[in-house]
């Protein structure tokens, strides 16, 4: 699976947007970006994931550039329950999805007031 | 529809000894994978299970074992356990594309 690179720590306003980029140059055509993420000693939650197209679902946005290279995780109206590790994860999918998810450090968000 | 259940939630061992830690997964879902996770870095895959068997292993030594039984729920066995294995153990099961994760299960060994 392709490697990925994301900002250590950010920080977001409450009600404000919060835009978490990833970057992935190595990504393979029939690799998918996915995007989970972690409240603090709980296990680690799908947010959403996508091939080529932009995606959005009830929690967030998924914008993926041209050239697959990179993308972001956009939180519309970021809350203070959205404080967490977000994990942006490259990984062939197939119907089985019996795979390994090859999770990194990931981006630090803090909401706050 | 329970999640992905673990248990038990928290255990202490020493060094040497044995453990086992369980896993319920989600209703419906047949493939189970466990994670461990360090203080302060990211899940690593220990391993998965599909059909009662190891389809795919992480990079972890042979004290790691496991195991899947027909109704699909799942052990995971350390043994000789080493200070470093303390960690918060993760069970995810999945079917399709869909994968869920448990709580976790914190051991910390002394």
């Amino acid at each position: 699976d392709a490697k990925t690179t994301q900002p250590t720590s950010m920080d977001c306003a409450e009600g404000r947007a919060a835009n978490l980029p990833c970057n992935h140059s190595t990504i393979s055509g029939n690799e998918y970006v996915y995007w989970y993420r972690q409240i603090h000693s709980q296990g680690p939650q799908y947010i959403i994931h996508g091939l080529k197209n932009n995606e959005t679902n009830e929690m967030a946005s998924l914008i993926i550039t041209e050239d697959r290279k990179s993308s972001t995780l956009i939180l519309p109206h970021a809350t203070l329950r959205d404080t967490a590790v977000y994990y942006c994860i490259v990984r062939v999918t197939t119907l089985n999805s019996g795979y390994a998810l090859n999770f990194g450090k990931g981006t630090s968000l803090l909401v706050t007031p | 529809d329970a999640g992905v259940t673990q248990s038990p939630t928290h255990l202490i061992k020493t060094r040497g000894q044995q453990v086992t830690l369980r896993c319920s997964p989600k209703s419906g879902h047949d493939t189970v994978s466990w994670y461990q996770q360090a203080l302060g870095q990211g899940p690593q895959f220990i391993f998965q299970y599909y059909e009662e068997e190891e389809r795919q292993r992480g990079n972890f030594p042979d004290r790691f074992s496991g195991h899947q039984f027909p109704n699909y729920s799942s052990e995971l066995n350390v043994n000789a356990l080493l200070l470093g294995d303390s960690a918060l153990y993760l069970c995810a099961s999945s079917r399709g594309q869909g994968t869920f994760f448990g709580p976790g299960t914190r051991l910390l060994v002394l």
